[in-house]
Order: structure tokens, then C-alpha cells, then sequence
């Protein structure tokens, strides 16, 4: 079964850092870009981040302004998100996904993990 | 950037009802234009994606239609588990994706 799992999400101060991952399996991981999407209560979709398969091409969100890095180890499976200096509204629940099998569109998603930055 | 307008925001319908939801994109992005549905609670599940490919596994009540910068979600014939937040996401480019505002669909 094709699965992704992200762990890491948790209660941080603002101003704290926090390190999301996001393990793969059933699949060819390396092969694939992913990216990270995320949603704060009650709100849309948005995207964080993404990366390429070999790690050679890094975007994120401009209203990121520097502040988390996309980074993955292919040979362990695995995708992180480091977020730093984190703020009330980066609290949100954050999601990793991959275009599995259908073209650019993002057909294997995470369950999500909770951030919640609050004093 | 790109730009996503997607309409309407909310709608009431009833089972068996057609509904039709528009995205609309500041640039031409071509058919890179994706669906989705998400439930309370769950992450987003791909319906369409190329503008009109339905994913496998979709009912297909579900259709999309659209290139350039004007594309719909069309269900056909709405049933009790349609009930949820659509959004498109255009996926012209990897380096800036973006998703619609949503579209909550509620029970009339």
C-alpha cells in the first residue's frame, strides 16, 4: 500500500522551532517531487513548500519570508519540513503529498500532523 | 503569480441536484488544473486532474472541463457522501502552487 505518515507536529511557544516529518512507503520514494501543504482551522489549502526527487530544486511560499527549510533523505524514505520562528498563524495542520499516478496533480496524501504555536 | 478565483465559495443543494463549481486562473495555465474534495477532519482526495482525466476509483458523476483560465467541476447528480469543500489547484508549475479558496458544498 502506497502510505505517507507525517510525525512531528506538537504545541510550540512563538518564536520556537519544530521539525515535521514525513515517512513514505510502498512506493519508489525517490521518483517522486513532494511537497507540503498546509491548514489552519477553518480555513483552505495552502501550499508550504516543495522538492524535487533529488533534492536539486527547493520552492517555497513567499509568505514564508525564509523562515522554514524543505529538505528529504531519500534513503531513508523520508521528508522534513524545519520550521523556525514559528507564529500564531503558522498554527495549522500540515500535510505532505506526491503525484503518484496521475500527472502533476497530488493523488497520495498524508494523514497530517497538528502544529499549534501558542504561549 | 498565479492567481485562483473559484466560485461560489459556499451552495446549498439537494441529493440528486447538478452542481457546477468555476475556477478561474489570472494566466493561462493550460489544462494543469486539478480537483479535489476534503471531509471534516480528512486530508484532500484528488477527483480530476488535467482539467477532465477523473482520477481512478471517482464516481463518475464527477467531470471536469476547461483549459487556458476557466474550468468547472460538474456533479451530475449529488449524493449524501458529495457533502464536503471542494478546491481546484493548479499545478502549472512545481516552484508556485496554488489552491482555490474552496467551495463548501451543504445539504439544502
Amino acid at each position: 500500500e502506497v502510505q505517507l505518515v507525517e510525525s512531528g507536529g506538537g504545541l510550540v511557544k512563538p518564536g520556537g522551532s519544530l521539525r515535521l516529518s514525513c515517512v513514505g512507503s510502498g512506493f519508489t520514494f525517490s521518483s517522486y517531487n513532494m511537497i507540503w501543504v498546509r491548514q489552519a482551522p477553518g480555513k483552505g489549502l495552502e501550499w508550504v513548500s516543495s522538492i524535487s526527487s533529488s533534492s536539486s530544486y527547493l520552492y517555497y511560499a513567499d509568505s514564508l519570508k525564509g523562515r522554514f527549510t524543505i529538505s528529504r533523505d531519500n534513503a531513508k524514505n523520508s521528508l522534513y519540513l524545519q520550521m523556525n520562528s514559528l507564529r500564531a498563524e503558522d498554527t495549522a495542520v500540515y500535510y505532505c503529498a506526491i503525484p503518484y499516478t496521475a500527472g502533476e496533480a497530488f493523488d497520495i496524501w498524508g494523514q497530517g500532523t497538528v502544529v499549534t504555536v501558542s504561549s | 503569480d498565479i492567481q485562483m478565483t473559484q466560485s461560489p465559495s459556499s451552495l446549498s443543494a439537494s441529493v440528486g441536484d447538478r452542481v457546477t463549481i468555476t475556477c478561474r486562473t489570472s494566466q493561462s495555465i493550460s489544462n494543469y488544473l486539478n480537483w479535489y474534495q476534503q471531509k471534516p477532519g480528512k486530508a484532500p482526495k484528488l477527483l480530476i486532474y488535467a482539467a477532465s482525466t477523473l482520477q481512478n476509483g471517482v464516481p463518475s458523476r464527477f467531470s471536469g472541463s476547461g483549459s487556458g483560465t476557466d474550468f468547472t467541476l460538474t456533479i451530475s447528480s449529488l449524493q449524501p457522501e458529495d457533502f464536503a469543500t471542494y478546491y481546484c489547484q493548479q499545478s502549472y508549475s512545481i516552484s508556485l502552487i496554488t489552491f482555490g479558496q474552496g467551495t463548501r458544498l451543504e445539504i439544502k
